[in-house]
């Protein structure tokens, strides 16, 4: 069964220091892998996807993911942090549904990201 | 205004009470979702529909019921609540061809719903 594993609660970084935060998944066959965010009393944001091609995937608000076949892992990065950036991460990947045309996302149980001054 | 509109955003209820989530979405989308948030546990799939005659369960139906009465509807029911439905409620939009090639969803910004 597809799932997806975020093994961090909280990750705590200094405004202007890089940021990782973790994900690991389990699929058969080919990856589909996302990043969203949620903001406080807000509904999730897409941030970036992985489908093929490069492993380094860019996205919104200077966010990347590195995708990692050999470790099955897709890890959310930034260079810099903003304290802007503090905020509820979640990891996702598809899953097939009941017919061969469809699919579902399956989210991680999320990772809040806290950026200090 | 919102593209994917939840009402109400908040709601108190007490144990046994119907209660009905609505969300409607002005994006054109066929496919609509209900997902739950729980603290630690991320989202859960309660029910999803590919269009009016489609809905199927999600991992977690027990206790839930949906309708959609048209493309742009797709409302959740507690036919009798229970305390554990306790919790954060989004429903999410996508079309057919953007989920077939990114699987990009569009989240209304969530009932939250606690009964007591």
């Amino acid at each position: 069964a597809q799932s997806v594993a975020q093994p961090e609660d909280q990750v705590n970084v200094a405004e202007g220091n890089p940021l990782t935060v973790k994900c690991t998944y389990s699929v058969s066959g080919n990856p589909y892998l996302f990043w969203y965010v949620q903001y406080p009393n807000r509904g999730l944001q897409f941030l970036l996807k992985y489908i093929t091609g490069d492993n380094l995937v860019k996205g919104s608000y200077g966010f990347e993911a590195e995708f990692n076949k050999s470790q099955t892992s897709f890890h959310l990065k930034k260079p810099s942090a903003l304290v802007s950036d503090s905020a509820l991460y979640f990891c996702a990947v598809r899953a097939p549904g009941q017919r061969d045309s469809s699919y579902k996302l399956i989210f991680g149980s999320g990772t809040r990201l806290l950026v200090r001054p | 205004d919102a593209d994917v509109t939840q009402t109400p955003r908040n709601r108190i209820t007490k144990t046994g009470k119907r209660i009905m989530l609505e969300c409607s979405q002005t994006k054109g989308h066929d496919r609509m979702y209900w997902y739950r948030q729980d603290p630690g546990l991320g989202l859960r799939l309660i029910y999803y529909s590919f269009d009016v005659k489609d809905i199927n369960k999600g991992e977690i139906s027990d206790g839930y019921s949906v309708s959609r009465q048209a493309q742009a509807k797709f409302s959740l029911s507690l036919e009798s609540a229970i305390p554990n439905q306790t919790a954060l409620y989004f429903c999410a939009t996508s079309d057919t061809y953007r989920e077939m090639n990114t699987g990009e969803l569009f989240f209304g910004e969530g009932s939250r719903l606690t009964v007591l």
